[in-house]
């Protein structure tokens, strides 16, 4: 199973700013996913972040907005920019071996 | 479109008593078949899976999930619930063909167990 560190797990913002979460995973992987999850909510897909290649965003989800990075095999970034209030949520990193495992989610709240 | 249906939105069960959590999804092929539990505050933790084999898969923490091609439904299952079992409870699915590691996820069910 991979162990996946996510930081930071939580922060405040004011609307304007940007923040950049990363993860850090304990195992080499082709694929690294970043959602966003409402409280008590399911899961949205943002984007799938592939090693040596742009990120690939799903519907509703651009570069501009949430740049990813993704410099080596066991280590993402996902940027929230230009942040408003809207964008208050929990956002979580993700790798898929067999199943799927999950960072800690950082709490986003912005003000 | 591929889709995964949690059709409950939430379960109440007396502790002991047994808990049935309900899935079924619309994907081609025959695709992979997991539960997830999200506990208050708490990150996403994998329960069980259906790859092949065996229609009854056994997992965490008591947990099982019996898988039905016909129906396609992978709906999980706990013959004596613990209030500690009250969570938000995740189905999702992945295509088997390719290298397309993403999931599909349901809504979720929420489960409360009352003592």
């Amino acid at each position: 199973s991979a162990v996946i560190s996510q930081k930071p797990s939580r922060d405040i913002c004011q609307r304007g700013t940007s923040l950049t979460i990363q993860c850090q995973v304990d195992s080499q992987v082709t694929m690294m996913f970043w959602y966003r999850q409402q409280p008590g909510q399911s899961l949205t897909l943002i984007a799938t972040a592939n090693q040596g290649s742009e990120a690939t965003y799903e519907s509703g989800f651009v570069i501009d907005k949430f740049p990813i990075s993704r410099p080596n095999l066991t280590f993402s970034t996902l940027t929230v920019s230009n942040m408003s209030p809207e964008d208050s949520s929990i956002y979580l990193c993700s790798v898929t071996e067999a199943e799927a495992f999950f960072g800690q989610g950082t709490r986003l709240t912005v003000v | 479109a591929q889709s995964v249906a949690q059709p409950e939105d939430q379960v109440n069960v007396a502790e002991g008593n047994p808990l049935t959590v309900k899935c079924t999804y619309s994907v081609s092929g025959n695709p992979y078949l997991f539960w997830y539990v999200q506990y208050p505050n708490r990150g996403l933790q994998f329960l069980l899976k259906y790859i092949t084999g065996d229609n009854l898969v056994k997992g965490s923490y008591g947990f099982e999930a019996e898988f039905n091609k016909s129906q396609t439904s992978f709906h999980l299952k706990k013959p004596s619930a613990l209030v500690s079992d009250s969570a938000l409870y995740f189905c999702a699915v992945r295509e088997r063909a390719g290298n397309n590691r993403k999931l599909i996820w349901g809504l979720g069910t929420s489960l409360a167990v009352n003592p």
